[in-house]
C-alpha cells in the first residue's frame, strides 16, 4: 500500500531565505508523485509532478522537487521565499492505474508554510 | 485548460436537510470524479471515486447512503449530503485526471456548515 508522510506540520521561513519542505513516500509500485498548494479555503493548484522522468522536477512559481528513489523522499524547495507563497502544502502519491487501481491520490499531512517579512 | 468548476462555494444548511455539490469539467470529458473531504487542519480524505455511468465506489467509513454521488454524464458528478448533521461540516473538494498528462485538476472546494 501506498502512504507519504511530510515531515514537517509548520515550517517559518523569513522573505528571501530558502523554502524546504520535507516529503517521504512509500509505494509498492513505481509512484507518480506531487505537489500541490491550498491557500484558505481555496481549492489546490499542482506546483509539479514526477512520473519517472528526470528525477529532478521544476515546477512554477520557482519551486522545485527532488525524486530520490533511494531515500524515498520528494522534498520540496525553492531558492528565495515571497509572502505570496504562505499557505498550506500537500505531498501526494499515486500508483499507476491498472484495472485495480483507479489511480486515486493519498495526501500527506500538510505542511503549512509560514513566511516573515 | 483542464478546468474543474465546483458549486456552490459556500452554502449552509439546517440539521436533517440534503444539499448537493456539483462538480463540473468545463472543458474536458472526465470519465471518473473523485470526492475528498477536509476538516480544518487536516489533510484531504478520499470518499468516493465516481465513475460515469456505474456505481461510485467508496471509501472504508464511508456511509454511501448519507454522500450519494451521481456521475450521469462525462462532466458532471454530484455529491449529496443527505439528513445533514453538525458533523458533516467540513471542506468537499472533488478532482478529476487532467487530460493534459499527469496530475488531477482540483474543483476550488464547498464549505457546507451545518447549523
Amino acid at each position: 500500500a501506498q502512504s507519504v508522510t511530510q515531515l514537517d506540520s509548520h515550517v517559518s521561513v523569513s522573505e528571501g531565505t530558502p523554502v524546504l519542505l520535507r516529503c517521504n513516500y512509500s509505494s509498492s509500485y513505481s509512484p507518480s508523485l506531487f505537489w500541490y498548494v491550498q491557500h484558505p479555503n481555496k481549492g489546490l493548484q499542482l506546483l509539479l509532478k514526477y512520473t519517472s522522468a528526470a528525477t529532478l522536477v521544476k515546477g512554477i512559481n520557482g519551486f522545485e522537487a527532488e525524486f530520490k528513489k533511494s531515500e524515498t523522499s520528494f522534498h520540496l524547495t525553492k531558492p528565495s521565499a515571497h509572502m505570496s507563497d504562505a499557505a498550506e502544502y500537500f505531498c501526494v502519491v499515486s500508483d499507476p492505474i491498472s484495472s485495480s487501481n483507479t489511480g486515486k491520490l493519498i495526501f500527506g499531512q500538510g505542511t503549512t508554510l509560514q513566511v516573515k517579512p | 485548460g483542464a478546468v474543474v468548476s465546483q458549486h456552490p462555494s459556500r452554502v449552509i444548511c439546517k440539521s436533517g436537510t440534503s444539499v448537493k455539490i456539483e462538480c463540473r469539467s468545463l472543458d474536458f470529458q472526465a470519465t471518473t470524479m473523485f470526492w475528498y473531504r477536509q476538516f480544518p487542519k487536516q489533510s484531504l480524505m478520499l470518499m468516493a471515486t465516481s465513475n460515469e455511468g456505474s456505481k461510485a465506489t467508496y471509501e472504508q467509513g464511508v456511509e454511501k447512503d448519507k454522500f450519494l454521488i451521481n456521475h450521469a454524464s462525462l462532466t458532471l458528478s454530484t455529491l449529496t449530503v443527505t439528513s445533514a448533521h453538525p458533523e458533516d461540516s467540513s471542506f468537499y473538494i472533488c478532482s478529476a485526471k487532467s487530460p493534459l498528462g499527469g496530475g488531477y485538476t482540483f474543483g476550488s472546494g464547498t464549505r457546507l456548515t451545518v447549523v
